[in-house]
């Protein structure tokens, strides 16, 4: 099994600074055949569904505001939040889609400053 | 818009199996997606139960795969969960959600989710 650790478990940054969650992957999740790395970033904020916010590493979801970013490659990945509003207060997880079993991170929950 | 709606009991007993109808509405034909399962035990992550695809193609989680079965109504729009043998450790927030026209990988939209609660 693939098992994915996100850093830090927690996270409190001010309005408008920078936030930024890691994801590891135990191996690459990187498909050489299409040279996409097989990882989604998800939103879920207090008894809500998770919400997808980014799938391939990087593509956005659509509606998904562009202060959202993701990157990296192999097995380290990162989701930026470039300047942090109100309504971004959640917990966020990362998804391999490589192989089974399609395994989360355990969540990085962000707070306000 | 697409919508998911998890229905079934919310209280099971131990040892008896859970089953759970995902209702899927005001969207693309079923066929031509993967739908899949995930679970959040409270306080907790999110965990990978299965998928599966138009004709009844089954994906499931290795840890839980002697205990889980899929299956699918098309005709109704609908997908379905057992899980046998089930203990507290299977008390959880239950999601259907929609995976990709290529195969399980990610998951959008999800249902509201369900809480299941294993006791006697």
């Amino acid at each position: 099994d693939i098992v994915m650790t996100q850093s830090p478990d927690s996270l409190a940054v001010s309005l408008g600074e920078r936030a930024t969650i890691n994801c590891r992957s135990s191996q690459s999740i990187l498909y050489n055949s299409n040279n996409k790395n097989y990882l989604a970033w998800y939103q879920q904020k207090p008894g809500q569904p998770p919400k997808l916010l980014i799938y391939w590493t990087s593509t956005r979801e659509s509606g998904v505001p562009d202060r959202f970013s993701g990157s990296g490659s192999g097995t380290d990945f990162t989701l930026t939040i470039s300047s942090l509003q109100p309504e971004d207060v959640a917990v966020y997880y990362c998804q391999q889609y490589y192989s089974t079993p399609y395994n989360f991170g355990q969540g990085t929950k962000l707070e306000i400053k | 818009q697409l919508q998911l709606q998890e229905s079934g009991p919310r209280l099971v007993k131990p040892s008896e199996t859970l089953s759970l109808t995902c209702t899927v509405s005001g969207g693309s034909s079923s066929r031509s997606y993967y739908w899949g399962w995930i679970r959040q035990s409270p306080g907790k992550g999110l965990e990978w139960i299965g998928s599966i695809y138009y004709g009844g193609s089954t994906y499931y989680n290795p840890s839980l795969k002697s205990r889980v079965t899929l299956s699918e109504d098309t005709s109704k729009n609908q997908f379905s969960l057992n899980l046998s043998s089930v203990t507290a450790a299977d008390t959880a927030v239950y999601y259907c959600a929609r995976g990709t026209i290529g195969g399980p990988r990610w998951f959008d939209p999800w249902g509201q989710g369900t809480l299941v609660t294993v006791s006697s």
